[in-house]
């Protein structure tokens, strides 16, 4: 069965640290992974789309990355600020043939950013 | 231009009860989705359409059914709710099906069933 993993649960930093998050998948074959994030009370929104080829993506201060001989991801948040406080979730779609309803979507990391 | 917009907001139920969930996009896409998000889970495809006059089952499509009305609306119905069906639910639509094309979320319907 098709699984995303992410890691850790939960993150609390301090406003202006750098963070981390990991994401493990087992999509295969694999098409694409894309970084969402979500804010309290609304609908996840895309922060970074990768193909299989590609081995970095950013988006201002937000930089993702991907080994897809490993089948792991990250999400890298530099000079953090209160605003980054949501949950990001790590998706995977199957194959270039796969259809939109077949995405795998990780239980997502909870990150707080505070003062 | 608004995106994919959902109502209601906020819905409690009592067990039994029936409602339907409305969704609309303005991007004229042509894939729609609805996902129920529940704690300690990832997102579930309940159902999707394809595109116009299509739907399919998704992962989780007991209890549940869908009307795609036309281009721009999508909805959910609850025939006889049940509490293991309180969760938030989102829509979402893309420019088409394939897993290519990024798909866009609207802000969810919460959910409870008493």
């Amino acid at each position: 069965k098709n699984q995303v993993e992410q890691s850790p649960q939960s993150l609390i930093i301090l406003e202006g640290k750098n963070c981390t998050l990991q994401c493990n998948y087992t999509v295969s074959p694999f098409s694409n992974l894309r970084w969402y994030k979500q804010d309290t009370g609304r609908g996840p929104v895309s922060l970074t789309i990768m193909t299989f080829s590609e081995n970095t993506k950013s988006n201002g201060r937000y930089t993702a990355t991907l080994d897809a001989d490993t089948k792991q991801s990250s999400l890298h948040i530099t000079a953090s600020q209160l605003s980054d406080s949501a949950s990001y979730i790590c998706v995977v779609s199957p194959g270039l043939t796969g259809g939109g309803n077949k995405l795998t979507f990780g239980t997502g990391t909870q990150l707080k950013v505070e003062l | 231009n608004a995106g994919v917009t959902q109502t209601p907001k906020f819905q409690v139920l009592k067990t039994g009860q029936s409602m339907t969930l409305q969704c609309a996009q303005d991007m004229n896409h042509n894939s729609m989705y609805w996902y129920r998000q529940d704690p300690g889970m990832g997102l579930r495809l309940i159902y999707y359409s394809a595109s116009e006059g299509t739907t399919d089952k998704g992962e989780v499509p007991n209890g549940y059914n869908v009307s795609r009305l036309n281009k721009r609306e999508f909805s959910l119905r609850l025939e006889s709710a049940a509490p293991s069906q309180t969760s938030v639910y989102f829509c979402a639509s893309s420019e088409k099906l394939l897993a290519t094309y990024e798909q866009y979320f609207g802000p969810g319907t919460r959910l409870t069933v008493t």
